[in-house]
Order: structure tokens, then sequence, then C-alpha cells
């Protein structure tokens, strides 16, 4: 069965302590994994796309990695507008839908 | 280029009542999902349209049900509701094809009393 879990649950930093959120998986055919940030009562907002080990793409202060069996977003000197849940997924399928299995996500405080 | 929009934003229903939410895809986005969400955890997928028919599901009971329609807007449609189906619902558009972001919409908020 695919599976996605994140850690930490929680994470409160300072202003520009720079940090990392795990995202590990266990998936039959990954076809791509995904980071998305949600603010509290908001649908969810595309940040990241990776396709296989070894790839990085960066946003901002964000840097999302992907290796065989996990992903990390790393967030360098975050802003208290950085606070948000980040939820990671992975893209497998369902019949022939491509569905995203998530992770419960890990919920960021950057504290002023 | 519009996103995608979900109607009622919020929607309270007591057990046993019916509902409909609403979802217009992202401009030229031709596949549509539904997700539901219960509070602190991740979304848990409950089926896909393509092409105006159902073509994945997930462990969701019959009384989830859908419709995609020729524009690629979407209904999502729950019968004989439960307490449990207090969440927020949803919906993702995406192009066809394997590893094609999903876009989300704002959610409907639904509790059922």
């Amino acid at each position: 069965e695919d599976q996605v879990t994140q850690s930490p649950e929680a994470l409160r930093l300072q202003e520009g302590e720079s940090s990392s959120l795990n995202c590990s998986y266990t998936v039959s055919g990954l076809r791509g994994l995904f980071w998305y940030r949600q603010d509290p009562g908001k649908g969810p907002e595309f940040l990241f796309t990776l396709y296989s080990a070894g790839e990085e793409k960066e946003k901002e202060r964000l840097k999302a990695t992907l290796t065989k069996k996990e992903s990390f977003l790393h967030i360098t000197a975050p802003k208290p507008e950085d606070s948000a849940t980040y939820l990671c997924a992975v893209q497998t399928y369902s019949g022939s839908a491509r569905q995203l299995t998530f992770g419960s996500g890990t919920q960021l405080t950057v504290l002023p | 280029e519009t996103g995608v929009t979900q109607s009622p934003t919020h929607l309270i229903k007591t057990r046993g009542q019916q509902v409909t939410l609403r979802c217009s895809s992202q401009s030229g986005h031709n596949t549509v999902s539904w997700y539901q969400q219960a509070l602190g955890q991740g979304p848990q997928f409950i089926f896909q349209y393509y092409r105006e028919e159902e073509n994945g599901r997930g462990n969701f009971p019959p009384r989830f049900s859908g419709l995609q329609f020729p524009n690629y807007s979407s209904e999502l449609n729950v019968n004989a509701l439960e307490l449990d189906d207090s969440a927020l619902y949803l919906c993702a558009s995406s192009l066809e094809g394997p590893g094609e972001t999903q876009y989300f919409g704002p959610g409907t908020r639904l509790l059922v009393l």
C-alpha cells in the first residue's frame, strides 16, 4: 500500500532560523512527488513537483530535494508569512486515474 | 487565466440529507479530482473524472458520486449524510497525463449535524 509520512508534525521557528521538513514515502511506481502549501481553511497551493532521485527545485526561500525514499523541503531564513501547513503527496494510479496520496502535513509557525 | 473555483464555500446539513458540491476547472484543464480533508489530516482521494467518466475511485462508498460536464466542470454528490462526512471537500483540476500537476480550489466546508 502506498504510504506517505511527514515529520515533524509541527515546527516552530524564529524568523531567520533555517530548517528542513521531511517526507518519506513507500510507493510502487512513483510518477511524481508534489509539495503544496495550505493556509488555514483554504485549498492547497502548488509549490513543486519532483520526478526523479537527485532532482532539486527552488522558489524564493524554499528548496525541495528528492531521494529514492524521501524528500526534503528546506526553508532558508524563513519569514512569518511562511507560516502554513506544508503537504507532501505522491502521484500513483487508481484504476486509470492519477491520484495523489498525501501525508498529514507539517504545521510550520515562524515567529517574528 | 481563471483558477479552480468551488461553491458553496460553507454548508450545514443534517444526518441523512443529500448534498451537491460544485467545481469549475482551471481554464484548459480536462480532468477533475475530488478529495476529502478531515481536520488535521491530509486530503484523501475520492474519485477522478476524465471525458465525463469516472476513471478511478479511492476508498469511498457508492453514496459518494459525481458528474463531469462537457465544459469540464464537475459535481460531487453525497447521499445519506453521516456525521463523519463533515470535512473540507477539495476539487483539483489538471491536464490528463502522468506527472501532471493538480491545482486545487478553495474547498467547500461541510458540517453534518
